[in-house]
């Protein structure tokens, strides 16, 4: 059973393109959803936190569909720098502290 | 600004042995965590810490490991008889107020262990 689902990738785009990655997660209790991004042998590191009303962070954006059990990421005017596994990350429970990753797209921006 | 620290950065054992792995949480975090990820895997959670107590383990977390936190700043990973399949990154991580609704933990850079 896929807890978190992400497609896998690779999206190879172009400098200056947008992206969207989506993913959906099993568990519809599930309380806090986050991005994280991961470059090759690295730790995640945080992207942010995704809020019911949808947020945004410079030229990332990202979305929550409950109804749906759905979230999404959005980024604009790609960088190479931009070029990492992102990860969506789910917090199953209140009760519960433990994050359940999903196993990442990967994006490759290309010059 | 503030981060998780992991010694070592790269550990080589053989198989049976034991091994510790060292964290150093951010100072004002209330939370501990470990995570593993093996080579080519997604990340998956071991066990979270509170209040000098495990407060959440995973089926992966089972005899064979232990956490502790010696003093008021390292936070520890014991794998005792190691496996060939333990080989992987172990990650630490930390999170802050335990009224927080947010979730939101902070990896260290993680260790790599590999059982030969």
């Amino acid at each position: 059973r896929k807890e978190v689902e992400q497609d896998p990738g690779p999206f190879n785009v172009p400098e200056g393109a947008t992206v969207a990655f989506n993913c959906t997660y099993s568990n519809s209790a599930s309380q806090s959803f986050f991005w994280y991004r991961q470059d090759c042998r690295k730790e995640p590191k945080l992207l942010m936190s995704v809020y019911s009303s949808g947020n945004e962070d410079g030229r990332f954006t990202a979305q929550l569909n409950r109804a749906s059990q759905y979230i999404s990421l959005l980024i604009r005017d790609s960088k190479l720098s931009d070029s990492a596994t992102y990860l969506c990350v789910v917090n199953e429970d209140t009760g519960r502290r433990a994050l359940t990753f999903g196993s990442g797209t990967r994006l490759q921006v290309q010059p | 600004e503030p981060e998780v620290t992991q010694t070592p950065s790269h550990q080589v054992t053989q198989m049976g042995q034991e091994v510790i792995l060292r964290c150093v949480p951010i100072s004002n975090h209330l939370y501990f965590y470990w995570y593993r990820q093996i080579l080519g895997q997604k990340v998956e959670f071991l066990v979270s810490f509170y209040n000098n107590e495990i407060s959440e383990k995973s089926e992966i977390f089972d005899d064979q490991f232990s956490v502790e936190r010696p003093d008021g700043s390292n936070f520890t990973l014991k794998i005792r008889s190691t496996k060939l399949e333990d080989s992987a990154m172990y990650f630490c991580a930390s999170s802050g107020l335990a009224s927080s609704s947010y979730n939101e933990q902070f990896f260290g850079p993680g260790t790599r262990l590999t059982v030969l």
